[in-house]
C-alpha cells in the first residue's frame, strides 16, 4: 500500500494569484495523477504526472494553467497559477504502484477557494 | 471516448434497506474498481474485480462484474449509518489512468 501526504488541506487565495499543492508518497510508485473533484461531482483527471518529464494532460486543461513537477518516484506538485473564482474545488492527487491494473491511492485533498 | 455510466446519482434509504448502485460502460473492461467517499474524504478503494461474471463479498457489500465485463453493481445489505458517503466505479483507461463513473450518493433519511 501507499500513504500520501497532501499539502495544505485547505487555502483560501486572491484572484491572481498562483498556490502549489505538494504529495508526498512513502513508498515509490509507478504513476501519479491530479484530479479536480467539484462538491458532489465526480473526479476529473488533470493531468497524469510523469517522473522526469513532462506531464500528460487531458482535455481542457494545459501546462501554462496547471504545471506539474514529479522530480522523483515519490514527489509531484500541482500549481494552480493565475487563479479565478472558477478555480475553487478539491484537487486531489493519486498514485498507483505498479500501474495497470492496480489500486489507486490517494493524498487527502486540497480544498482551494480563490476570492 | 470511453465512457463508465454510473446510475443513481442518489439514493435515499432508511437505516436497514438495502442500497444498490450500477455501472455500464462504454467498452469491455479487463476489471473494474469500487471506491467509497465519505463526507469530506478522499476515495477509497473498496475491491477490484477481474474476471467474467465474478462475484466477490465484504461483509454486508456484494460486487458483481457482468458476463461481457461491461457493467458491474454494487449491494449493500441492511444499510447502516457508518456506509453514508459516495460510491464510484472506475475502470481502467488507454493510458494506465482510471475512468470514473459520476458516483452514486447513499443518504439514509432521519
Amino acid at each position: 500500500s501507499a500513504v500520501i501526504s497532501q499539502k495544505p488541506s485547505r487555502d483560501i487565495c486572491q484572484r491572481g494569484t498562483s498556490l502549489t499543492i505538494q504529495c508526498q508518497v512513502d513508498s515509490q510508485v509507478t504513476m501519479m495523477f491530479w484530479y479536480r473533484q467539484q462538491p458532489g461531482q465526480s473526479l476529473t483527471l488533470i493531468a497524469t504526472a510523469n517522473q522526469g518529464s513532462e506531464a500528460t494532460y487531458e482535455s481542457g486543461f494545459v501546462i501554462d494553467k496547471f504545471p506539474i513537477s514529479r522530480p522523483n518516484l515519490t514527489f509531484s506538485t500541482l500549481t494552480v497559477s493565475n487563479m479565478s473564482p472558477e478555480d475553487s474545488s478539491i484537487y486531489l492527487c493519486s498514485a498507483m504502484i505498479q500501474g495497470l491494473n492496480t489500486e489507486a491511492f490517494f493524498g487527502q485533498g486540497t480544498r482551494l477557494t480563490v476570492v | 471516448g470511453q465512457q463508465v455510466m454510473q446510475i443513481p446519482q442518489y439514493q435515499h434509504v432508511q437505516e436497514g434497506e438495502d442500497f444498490t448502485t450500477y455501472c455500464n460502460s462504454s467498452t469491455t473492461l479487463s476489471n473494474i474498481q469500487w471506491y467509497k467517499q465519505r463526507p469530506g474524504g478522499h476515495p477509497v478503494f473498496l475491491i477490484q474485480l477481474v474476471k467474467s461474471g465474478e462475484v466477490k463479498k465484504q461483509k454486508r457489500l456484494t460486487f458483481q462484474f457482468g458476463e461481457a465485463k461491461k457493467n458491474s453493481s454494487l449491494h449493500i445489505t441492511a444499510t447502516q449509518t457508518t456506509d453514508v458517503g459516495t460510491y464510484f466505479c472506475a475502470g481502467p483507461g488507454s493510458n494506465y489512468q482510471l475512468i470514473w463513473g459520476a458516483g452514486t450518493k447513499l443518504i439514509i433519511k432521519p
